[in-house]
């Protein structure tokens, strides 16, 4: 069965710090992975996806993520928090029916 | 704006009431999904709909959620005699075949908040 986990329900940075937000997933098949964004009260906002190119993605807002298939992981980072960057962030990879499966979130904490 | 919409963005009924919220997907994204989140956690997945043809079904949802896409455009989710642990957002997606032929990536609405008191 696929899964997702993220490491870490909050994790907290000063502005200015390196963010990295930990994913790693179990897929029987070559997954498709993406990172949402959000904000409070408001929808899911797409940050990025790998769909089997380039491992190393480039996503919105300064963030990126790597693709390791020996660790099954996609963590996400950004080199320097900025205060706009603290909401809730999901990870999440497509099924065989390309329905999406979610981790449980991390909700990323900006202190000043 | 060309992205997905709901309506209401909130409502507050009481326990036992019907209610029913809509999702405009972006036009011509022929799959439209529905989630529900509470809080602290993940998107839950409901249902979703190839075109108006609704394709599967989440088995934790009760007989009291029904879902309609009845041209293939817009769809509602009705939820009858509502219950406290109704209370959630719920989520709207839709997306589209890609240069590939995959559907792989979902784009969200705002959600509709339900309270049931």
């Amino acid at each position: 069965a696929q899964s997702v986990t993220q490491l870490g329900s909050h994790v907290s940075v000063s502005e200015g710090a390196l963010v990295l937000l930990r994913c790693n997933y179990s897929s029987s098949v070559p997954p498709y992975l993406f990172w949402y964004v959000q904000y409070p009260n408001q929808g899911l906002q797409l940050l990025l996806k790998y769909t089997s190119a380039a491992t190393l993605v480039k996503g919105i807002n300064g963030f990126e993520a790597e693709f390791k298939k020996s660790e099954t992981s996609f963590h996400l980072t950004k080199p320097s928090a900025h205060m706009s960057d603290a909401a809730e962030y999901f990870c999440a990879l497509t099924d065989s029916n390309y329905q999406l499966i979610w981790g449980a979130g991390t909700k990323l904490i900006i202190k000043p | 704006d060309t992205g997905v919409s709901q309506n209401p963005r909130h409502k507050i009924t009481k326990r036992g009431q019907n209610v029913t919220f809509r999702c405009d997907p972006i036009s011509e994204h022929n799959r439209l999904y529905w989630y529900r989140q509470t809080l602290g956690q993940g998107p839950e997945f409901l249902t979703y709909f190839q075109n108006e043809a609704q394709l599967e079904k989440s088995r934790l949802l009760s007989d009291r959620f029904s879902a309609e896409r009845p041209k293939g455009s817009f769809s509602t989710l009705e939820i009858q005699r509502t219950e406290q642990g109704d209370s959630a957002m719920y989520l709207c997606a839709s997306s589209a075949k890609g240069l590939a032929g995959l559907y792989n990536e979902q784009f969200f609405g705002p959600g509709t908040r339900l309270t049931v008191l």
